[in-house]
């Protein structure tokens, strides 16, 4: 599986933007990035993935750099609800595997 | 928005005793997996399921583990005869596109073996 690095921490003021930043410099041609987070005593969620360009949703951006070999997830004002621990993790479709590596992602804080 | 349901919340068992962990996927999902967390540390893969057979497993899940998909809605994970270390969060997910699409996850079931 290729490797993804992130911070461990990160820590952020309500309804101020977050820059959540992920390292993938061995990431492969067909690697998609997933980001998913997990909330406190609940289940991971689905956030955004992408393959090239970059992606919005309702939940967030993903901005993916040229190279691919970075990309950066983007909360556009953060809540105290987005608190969680955000996990980049890549996914080849054409490599037969359809589990999800999780790493140990970034602790995302939010001060009110 | 459709949810995955995870079915108990809490168990807890007796060391050697067998468990049956119940999930409820979206229902238009085709691909289904089961995944633990043990307190404190990552999430791990144990198991997919498509097309009425396992797709791909990992280590973790030997022969002590068994998945199920016994009717046009529930997904069960059973552990024959649970050790100590079987203690965990275990979390079921579904997909509709597989490998193109993101996991919908429950909320977990709690696991301890007493």
């Amino acid at each position: 599986d290729a490797k993804t690095t992130q911070p461990n921490s990160m820590e952020s003021n309500e309804e101020e933007p977050v820059h959540l930043p992920c390292n993938h410099s061995t990431i492969s041609g067909t690697d998609y990035i997933h980001w998913y987070r997990q909330l406190p005593s609940q289940g991971p969620e689905y956030v955004i993935h992408g393959l090239t360009s970059n992606v919005n949703n309702r939940m967030a951006s993903l901005a993916i750099a040229e190279d691919r070999k970075s990309s950066t997830l983007i909360l556009h004002r953060a809540t105290l609800r987005d608190a969680a621990v955000y996990y980049c993790i890549l996914r080849d479709p054409q490599g037969g595997s359809e589990k999800l590596v999780f790493g140990k992602g970034t602790k995302l804080t939010v001060n009110p | 928005e459709p949810e995955v349901t995870q079915t108990p919340s809490h168990q807890v068992t007796q060391m050697g005793q067998e468990v049956i962990l119940r999930c409820v996927p979206i229902s238009n999902h085709l691909y289904f997996y089961w995944y633990r967390q043990i307190l404190g540390q990552k999430v791990e893969f144990l198991v997919s399921f498509y097309n009425n057979e396992i797709s791909e497993k990992s280590e973790i899940f030997d022969d002590q583990f068994s998945v199920e998909r016994p009717d046009g809605s529930n997904f069960t994970l059973k552990i024959r005869s649970t050790k100590l270390e079987d203690s965990a969060m275990y979390f079921c997910a579904s997909s509709d596109q597989g490998l193109l699409s993101g996991h919908t996850f429950g909320s977990g079931t709690r696991l301890t073996v007493v």
